[in-house]
């Protein structure tokens, strides 16, 4: 089963609207964390947001918020007033374990265009 | 206060000749993982290592590749007869153990592997 699924492998979005790019997650171990980064035509990897498996409210980072609903699984990013240079790769992804062990899994990524 | 160092950053081989690709992780961080991306693909996971010791190798290949990460130096991934195949971006990451609550992993700006 898949550990990470991203839905959309792409998505469109006007310039100065919001968009939400879908993330869901599977995992059994109650202690984990969920991921967004951003990877641009250039090629590296960019961290946007983190939210933990025990944190009661949403994550916010500036326009990058994540709304996660735990009982559904799912860790969906919302990216507010969208601007030309959001366009690029998104990756959701999860670590699961805790102390010793803490494996990373990653999504396939939705490719993002914003439209002038 | 340095990233995480990848190099080479861009690498050419031949069929069959060997590929070494190294990975300073962030100072203090002690916990690695290695990644494959495929032109317009996500990240794979490969292999997650701490200092001296492979904690997870699921998604190496059977046969050709290696990885270590050894009490002093880098962390190393070798790929021995590489093949066209083995033609990607390999992405290092790093981050500090000890908890769910360490933020975000740290990537490297990748290694481009081109096999000829």
């Amino acid at each position: 089963a898949q550990k990470i699924t991203q839905t959309q492998p792409g998505m469109f979005v006007q310039e100065k609207e919001a968009v939400t790019l879908d993330c869901t997650y599977d995992t059994s171990d109650p202690s984990y964390g969920l991921f967004w980064y951003k990877q641009p035509s250039s090629g590296e990897m960019i961290f946007l947001i983190y939210q933990g498996s025990y944190d009661q409210q949403n994550a916010t980072e500036g326009r990058y918020s994540l709304n996660f609903q735990k009982a559904r699984k799912s860790a969906n990013l919302v990216i507010s007033a969208s601007q030309l240079g959001d366009s690029a790769m998104y990756f959701c992804a999860m670590r699961e374990g805790d102390g010793g062990y803490q494996k990373v899994t990653f999504g396939t990524g939705t490719k993002l265009q914003v439209i002038p | 206060n340095a990233g995480v160092m990848q190099n080479p950053r861009h690498l050419v081989r031949r069929r069959g000749q060997e590929a070494r690709l190294r990975c300073s992780p962030m100072k203090g961080h002690s916990h690695v993982y290695w990644y494959r991306q495929l032109p317009e693909e996500g990240l794979k996971f490969m292999v997650y290592l701490q200092k001296e010791n492979i904690i997870d190798e699921s998604g190496m290949p059977k046969e050709r590749f290696s990885a270590e990460f050894p009490k002093e130096g880098p962390s190393i991934l070798r790929i021995q007869q590489v093949v066209r195949g083995d033609s990607a971006a390999y992405f290092c990451a790093s981050s500090t153990g000890g908890g769910i609550y360490t933020g975000e992993l740290f990537f490297g700006e990748g290694s481009r592997l081109t096999v000829l």
